[in-house]
């Protein structure tokens, strides 16, 4: 596709259960990024992919959430035991090369709420 | 740390300007500007990087000054279409000197464009 996609739209989880989101970036795109979106905020770093590389993950916020990206395309956000802070948009972005000259292309993210 | 934008909303009327600034406590290599309408992804605008440039796209334009870490987008002869939050994302340099394409994002100005 032409832009980055993202799946599910809309995920709700009960307390405890395990997620995975879905992340396609736009072909080519070397970097990939995640970010976590509460309402009414902007979009707040947790993890850094170059190609297959996971090069930064600081921003994770417990060791319940993990990143994956074995191919260096698609990528796999999972959450563990969701808890109810956990409920926020998770958006990816793709960009072409690693630095910071280039322009991030944003999913349109995956909600998620966990009840 | 979290750069500020000023001001969190601001209500025009078609035609009007505006402009949002964005401010950081640590030095800066590049500012990236992203406007998000409510349910979809950040769509980018520009991106400025340091050397105190100013850039333009249409009637949409920004500026950089690196001594200050500052930077404002100024909107002109605003248009419905322009309605929707903008974000700053700054991004740094590591110890090394080196970057990657991670950004800090402000809390976001909400506009508003009225006929």
């Amino acid at each position: 596709g032409a832009g980055v996609s993202q799946s599910p739209r809309y995920k709700v989880a009960k307390r405890g259960q395990d997620v995975a989101l879905r992340c396609d970036p736009i072909s080519g795109h070397v970097s990939l990024f995640w970010y976590q979106q509460a309402l009414g905020q902007g979009p707040e770093f947790l993890t850094y992919f170059q190609n297959e590389a996971q090069l930064d993950k600081s921003g994770l916020p417990s060791d319940r959430f993990f990143a994956e990206r074995p191919e260096g395309s698609v990528s796999t956000l999972k959450i563990q035991r969701t808890q109810q802070e956990d409920s926020a948009v998770y958006l990816c972005a793709s960009s072409f090369g690693p630095i910071l000259n280039q322009p991030q292309h944003f999913g349109d993210g995956t909600r998620l709420s966990i009840l | 740390q979290q750069p500020v934008q000023s001001p969190q909303a601001v209500i025009l009327r078609e035609g009007e300007d505006a402009v949002i600034n964005c401010s950081s406590s640590k030095a800066l290599y590049s500012v990236h500007w992203y406007r998000q309408k409510h349910g979809e992804a950040p769509v980018f605008l520009m991106i400025l990087l340091k050397g105190g440039e100013q850039k333009g796209h249409e009637k949409i334009s920004a500026s950089f000054n690196e001594k200050k870490q500052q930077s404002s987008l100024y909107l002109t002869a605003s248009q419905l279409s322009y309605s929707g939050t903008y974000f700053c994302g700054t991004g740094r340099t590591n110890a090394g000197g080196t970057s990657y394409g991670k950004l800090t994002f402000g809390q976001g100005t909400i506009l508003t464009v009225h006929p």
